[in-house]
């Protein structure tokens, strides 16, 4: 089993609707986590960051972390068309990006 | 400015040759990253330099050697080029701040290696 699991999807929704992308993990140490947004034929940047358990807003993006579950959340409200994109999981259990563990990437289509 | 350039975007070689890629930032980073991305799509770090020295060598094949004349600059270096060499490589930066969390890492628009 990977540290962490998420499924590669493709994800298509219609313009406005709320994107739900989840990951789960395994290692109970881990206390960090991101999600980074990837473009096509772009590197990876960071859309959120959450440290240990709880909820965090930012616009349009509302990230969750339950750590009992094992379990993170990325929630997209109001889907637009330029939203279209991979999102990344990662997850670290120490400071810095050394030991960062990234899941498979959830592809999202927004349909205008 | 391009805050993490790697040149160059597409890379097509053949196998058993020797190729280089370099990598650039101008974000004042102190570590600087490697990154290979599958097929899949699946991301996983290779090297982590840390003001020029070496922090993590992840389970890569010796074939791979990073260089870091100095903290703006980490290249990789691929010796004798298989096909399962074929993938995305991503260079990455970072901040080095200690007690604060993690840093965001800035990643270059990656380099498409394929080996035929």
């Amino acid at each position: 089993q990977k540290e962490v699991e998420q499924d590669p999807g493709p994800l298509s929704v219609p313009e406005g609707a709320i994107v739900s992308l989840n990951c789960t993990y395994s290692n109970s140490a881990f206390q960090y986590f991101m999600w980074y947004r990837q473009y096509s034929r772009k590197g990876p940047e960071l859309l959120m960051y959450t440290y240990s358990s709880g909820n965090k807003e930012d616009g349009r993006f509302t990230a969750q972390v339950d750590k009992s579950s094992k379990y993170i959340s990325l929630f997209i409200r109001d889907s637009q068309p330029s939203d279209s994109a991979t999102y990344l999981c990662a997850m670290s259990a120490e400071e810095g990006n050394n030991r960062l563990a990234f899941g498979k990437g959830n592809q999202v289509v927004v349909i205008p | 400015d391009t805050a993490v350039s790697q040149t160059p975007k597409y890379l097509v070689t053949q196998m058993g040759n020797d190729k280089s890629i370099k990598c650039e930032q101008n974000l004042g980073h102190d570590t600087m990253y490697w990154y290979k991305q599958d097929s899949k799509k699946f991301l996983k770090i290779m090297f982590s330099y840390n003001n020029k020295e070496l922090i993590i060598n992840e389970t890569v094949p010796n074939r791979f050697s990073p260089k870091s004349p100095d903290k703006a600059h980490l290249n990789l270096h691929i010796n004798s080029l298989e096909l399962g060499d074929s993938a995305v490589y991503f260079c990455a930066s970072s901040r080095n701040r200690q007690g604060a969390g993690v840093s965001p890492l800035h990643f270059g628009n990656g380099t498409r290696l394929t080996v035929t």
